[in-house]
């Protein structure tokens, strides 16, 4: 049972958009940044979205974060069959001082 | 480039110890948080522990505390991870990885390419 709760699944058409949720804490998420992960199968897990909202070089604008409360969420748009893989949202917890992560999304692109 | 070479993965029995090791380059290695992630097969991510750019401040995941010991060669470049006591429950590929900015609650920006830890009961 992780600290941060996604939906086990999500899935969508290509070219639409699509919405991974992480709910959190006081503790976590409303307190401190949120970072999103992208792993697809087999590879280590990549860097999306840090800072809540933030793209690293090289993120296409397709992928934003957001933040609100104790919740964060991850928009995908324009979605392609590339864009299938596990997600995971990922912060700080000041009272267990220690990283946290969500269990993780499969994106699937039908 | 960033890069991070995981190595030290293998098999060992429950009881037994094991030492990873990760090679960084590209990078101001002494400026860095650095953490280690692992992830069971089959499973999502689980961030194990971290230690601050000088080493003298680490974290860990509750599970581990007391088994494993995280620490670093700023000389040297590296990382280490001493786990001993090992558990089933410990198996999983375990990913080296680069804290984002100089805070311990950064993200992780460059990760490892994992090495894989099998403990046999």
């Amino acid at each position: 049972q992780s600290v941060l709760t996604q939906p086990p699944s999500v899935s969508a058409a290509p070219g639409q958009k699509v919405t991974i949720s992480c709910s959190g804490s006081s503790s976590n998420i409303g307190n401190n940044y949120v970072s999103w992960y992208q792993q697809l199968p087999g590879t280590a897990p990549k860097l999306l979205i840090y800072d809540n909202s933030m793209r690293p070089s090289g993120i296409p604008d397709r992928f934003s974060g957001s933040k609100s409360g104790t919740s964060a969420t991850l928009g995908i748009t324009g979605l392609q069959t590339g864009d299938e893989a596990d997600y995971y949202c990922g912060t700080w917890d000041s009272s267990l001082s220690a990283v946290i992560f969500g269990g993780g999304t499969k994106l699937t692109v039908l | 480039e960033v890069q991070l070479v995981d190595s030290g993965g293998g098999l060992v029995q429950a009881g037994g110890s094991l030492r990873l090791s990760c090679a960084a380059s590209g990078f101001t290695f002494a400026s860095h948080w650095m953490s280690y992630v692992r992830q069971a097969p089959g499973k999502g991510l689980e961030w194990v522990a971290n230690i601050k750019q000088d080493g003298t401040e680490t974290y860990y995941v509750a599970s581990v505390k007391g088994r494993f010991t995280i620490s670093r060669d700023n000389a040297k470049n590296s990382l280490c991870l001493q786990m001993s006591s090992l558990r089933a429950e410990d198996t999983a590929v375990y990913y080296c990885a680069r804290v984002k900015g100089i805070a311990v609650t950064g993200a992780i920006d460059y990760w490892g390419q994992g090495t894989l830890v099998t403990v046999s009961s």
